[in-house]
């Protein structure tokens, strides 16, 4: 069975804050790695990863992929009040047109 | 370009009542998903419809639940009758399925309450 797993599954850091999240996945025909930020209630998207240690980057955050040890990370540097999200990660196998999801990792940025 | 757009935003049921859910893709996107979010969990694919076929529905609880895409377009989600642990966010998405470019694009969930 397809498993995506996130962590931590809570954090709570200042404002300016560098944070690192993770995620680790087990699928069959592995196609793509999707993240996604999650605020009040639709994910909005955020990047897509489909080859390993290519650094996808926009603006403060970035994201790399290891296919090897089939995992990836968001970071996101000189955080913001509203970095504040539940942040997803999504794995897609191939062929098969849909996303499974890790638990997400809620995010706090207090100031 | 208008987003995904779902009604209502929330409903308040007692358990053993019906509830419909509606959902209107992005204009010209075949592919439109259901997916169920509970409280502190990632969302959970319901079904997937290219066009009006459901092509994904192997984890939609079918003796309660059903789902239709007449024409294509817009989608209902049907549960009857609603139990206590159906409570939680459903949430539509589309795609355009284009070669690679099959990101999904969600809309803002209708939030169910069951009591």
């Amino acid at each position: 069975e397809d498993k995506v797993v996130q962590s931590p599954l809570s954090l709570v850091v200042h404002e300016g804050d560098t944070v690192t999240l993770n995620c680790s996945y087990e699928v069959t025909n592995f196609r793509s790695l999707l993240w996604y930020k999650q605020e009040k209630k639709a994910p909005t998207f955020l990047f897509m990863l489909t080859s390993s240690g290519i650094e996808k980057k926009s603006g403060r955050l970035s994201s790399i992929l290891d296919k090897k040890e089939l995992f990836s990370i968001l970071n996101i540097t000189a955080t913001q009040t509203g970095d504040s999200a539940i942040y997803l990660c999504a794995v897609e196998p191939q062929g098969a047109q849909k996303l499974v999801f890790g638990q997400g990792t809620r995010l706090t940025i207090n100031p | 370009e208008a987003g995904v757009v779902q009604s209502p935003r929330y409903k308040i049921i007692e358990k053993k009542q019906p509830v419909a859910f509606w959902c209107n893709p992005i204009s010209g996107h075949n592919t439109l998903y259901w997916y169920r979010q509970n409280l502190g969990q990632g969302p959970e694919l319901l079904i997937r419809y290219e066009n009006e076929e459901a092509v994904d529905d192997s984890q939609l609880p079918k003796d309660r639940f059903s789902a239709e895409r007449l024409k294509g377009v817009d989608s209902t989600l049907k549960i009857q009758p609603a139990e206590l642990g159906d409570s939680a966010v459903y949430l539509c998405a589309s795609s355009l399925n284009s070669g690679r470019d099959y990101e999904q694009y969600f809309g803002p969930g209708t939030r169910l309450t069951v009591t």
